[in-house]
């Protein structure tokens, strides 16, 4: 069975840094691309960054460039995402998810229960 | 960037009602479409993918439809589970772009 747990979500302050994590198990995750998505609260969903395979290959949405870093072990099966000069606007649920490039089609196929991050002085 | 535009934002309708939704995009995008659903307090889930494929164990009263920038996603009947806030996203050179959302309302 496909999981996915991510933890690491907390209150931080405007300026400051957090590292959230997502642990991955019941899939080889070294196969797979990963991605980060995130929904501010009672707004919708947003896709934040992607990563490939092997870790040589990360994408970011416009808000996020030179302040989030996505990253992964493969040896631990976890994915990471560095937030640094965090803003109120970054304040979010994060939800790590699968991302399954197949030949023609790309879908988000699993994703976890998510870890809120809290931007507020 | 690719903008979608998801409608309506909301959608109230009776058990056994036949519910619509469009999403739009702001350049042609083909097939690079998918349908989630998300229920309060939960994940999203995917339900369709590439448009119109119905993703394994989602209940066939579900579908989509569409190409190029016009999309469109059905509930056949609807049923007092499918409560939900349901998603386009479009996916797109290594980026992707969700739809604002349609919350789904028993009438």
């Amino acid at each position: 069975e496909v999981q996915l747990v991510e933890s690491g979500g907390g209150l931080v302050q405007p300026g400051g840094s957090l590292r959230v994590s997502c642990a991955a198990s019941g899939f080889t995750f070294s196969n797979y691309w990963m991605t980060w998505v995130r929904q501010a609260p009672g707004k919708g969903l947003e896709w934040v960054a992607n990563i490939k395979e092997d870790g040589s290959e990360k994408y970011y949405v416009d808000s996020v460039k030179g302040r989030f870093s996505i990253s992964r072990d493969n040896a631990q099966n976890s994915l990471y995402l560095q937030m640094n000069s965090l803003r109120a606007e970054d304040t979010a649920v994060y939800y790590c998810a699968r991302y399954a490039r197949l030949l023609w089609y790309e879908v988000f196929d699993y994703w976890g229960q998510g870890t809120l991050v809290t931007v507020s002085s | 960037d690719i903008q979608m535009t998801q409608s309506p934002s909301s959608l109230s309708a009776s058990v056994g009602d036949r519910v619509t939704i469009t999403c739009q995009a702001s350049q042609d995008i083909t097939n690079y479409l998918n349908w989630y659903q998300q229920k309060p307090g939960k994940a999203p889930k995917l339900l369709i993918y590439d448009a119109s494929n119905l993703e394994t164990g989602v209940p066939s009263r579900f579908s989509g439809s569409g190409s190029g920038t016009d999309f469109t996603f059905t509930i056949s009947s609807l049923q007092p589970e499918d409560i939900a806030t349901y998603y386009c996203q479009q996916y797109d050179n290594l980026s992707s772009t969700f739809g604002q959302g349609t919350k789904l309302e028993i009438k």
